[in-house]
This record gives structure tokens, C-alpha cells and sequence, in this order.
């Protein structure tokens, strides 16, 4: 069964101290791994597609990376405006029919 | 221009009653989804549908139903509400099914007295 685990749950950070939050995930036949932003009452905003062990993607001051067994998104010097529950999703090729599989989120906090 | 757009944005209602929920995209994807986000945010595909096939998850009732007038709509009715069914739900389109990313309305959130 495809499943994804996002650790930690919550991340608190001081402006400008970077960090990473993690995403484990077994899938059967990987088709891509996803990384969105959610911010309260909106829906999730996609941010980058992975596709394969080694390949990178940067966008401002995040930058997704991704193995065969898991992906991370680091964040260099966060801004306030960071803040916000980022979800990770896989789809495989396998028993979940290509349907994106979301874990629960990493709620990030940044303070100025 | 709003990418995924949902109405209503806000739904309150009373058990028992049946209800909609449309969903436009004017991105001109061929696929369209429905999602559940619960109390937890926890989010779970409900359906997949493009012009030839719907996709069901086993686990959602045969309460709820998709229907699509064209390409670029897809709506969810439901019937009998129950209590459980309070959560928001979100509407989302892609290009295809394979690998490519999903683009999500801003969500109906559903609350049932």
C-alpha cells in the first residue's frame, strides 16, 4: 500500500534559521513525488513535481530534493511569510490507481 | 482569473438534507478530482474522472455522487448528509493522470447540525 509520513508534525523557526522538513514514502512504481503549500482557508498550492532518485528543484528560498525512499524540502533563511502547512503527495503506478497519497503536513511557523 | 474555482465556499446545513457543490477550471485540463480534508487535515482522494473514465475510492459512501456536465466542471452532490460528513472539501484538476501536478480550488467547508 502507497503511504507517505511527513515528520515533524510542527516547526517552529526564528527568521533567517534555515531548516528542513522531511517526507518518507513507499509507493509502488513511482510517478511523481509532489510538494504543495496550504495556507488556512485556501486550498493546497502546488510548489514542485520530483520525478526520480537525485533530482533536485528550487524555487526562492525553498529547494526540494528526493531518494528512492524519501524527499526534503529545505528552507534557507525563512521569512514570516514561510509560514504555512506544507504537504507532501506520491503517486504510484500501482494499487492506489495514480490518485495523489498526501501525508498529514509539517505546520511551519516562522517568527520575525 | 481564479485557475479552480468552487461554490459555495461556506455550507451549513441540516442532517438528512441533500446538497451540491460545483467546481470549474478554466485551465483546460482533462481530469478532474475530488478531495476530503477532515478535522485532522488529513486529505484523501474521494473520485478521479476524465471524459472516459470515473475512479471511485472504495471507501466513500454511494451517498455521495459526481456528476460532470463537460470537461470543465465537475460537481459532488450528497445525499442524506450525515454528521460525519462535516469536513471541507476540495476540488482539483491536472493535465492527464500521469505525474503531472494537481491544481486545487480554495475548498467547500461543509458543517451539518
Amino acid at each position: 500500500e502507497d503511504q507517505v509520513t511527513q515528520s515533524p508534525e510542527a516547526l517552529r523557526l526564528q527568521e533567517g534559521e534555515s531548516s528542513s522538513l522531511n517526507c518518507s514514502y513507499t509507493v509502488s512504481g513511482l510517478r511523481g513525488l509532489f510538494w504543495y503549500r496550504q495556507d488556512p482557508g485556501k486550498g493546497p498550492e502546488f510548489l514542485f513535481t520530483l520525478y526520480s532518485a537525485g533530482e533536485e528543484k528550487e524555487k526562492e528560498r525553498l529547494k526540494a530534493t528526493l531518494t528512492k525512499k524519501e524527499s526534503f524540502l529545505h528552507i534557507t533563511a525563512p521569512k514570516p511569510e514561510d509560514s504555512a502547512t506544507y504537504l507532501c503527495a506520491v503517486q504510484g503506478s500501482g494499487g492506489s490507481q495514480g490518485n495523489l497519497i498526501f501525508g498529514k503536513g509539517t505546520k511551519l511557523s516562522v517568527k520575525p | 482569473d481564479t485557475a479552480v474555482s468552487q461554490t459555495p465556499k461556506y455550507l451549513v446545513t441540516q442532517m438528512g438534507n441533500d446538497k451540491s457543490i460545483k467546481c470549474e477550471q478554466n485551465l483546460g485540463h482533462d481530469t478532474m478530482y475530488w478531495y476530503k480534508q477532515d478535522s485532522k487535515k488529513f486529505l484523501k482522494i474521494m473520485f478521479s474522472y476524465n471524459n472516459k473514465e470515473l475512479i471511485i475510492n472504495e471507501t466513500v459512501p454511494n451517498r455521495f455522487s459526481p456528476k460532470s456536465p463537460d470537461k470543465a466542471h465537475l460537481n459532488l452532490h450528497i445525499n442524506s448528509l450525515e454528521l460525519g460528513d462535516s469536513a471541507v472539501y476540495f476540488c482539483a484538476s491536472s493535465l492527464g493522470q500521469g505525474g503531472q501536478p494537481q491544481h486545487f480550488g480554495d475548498g467547500t467547508r461543509l458543517s451539518i447540525l
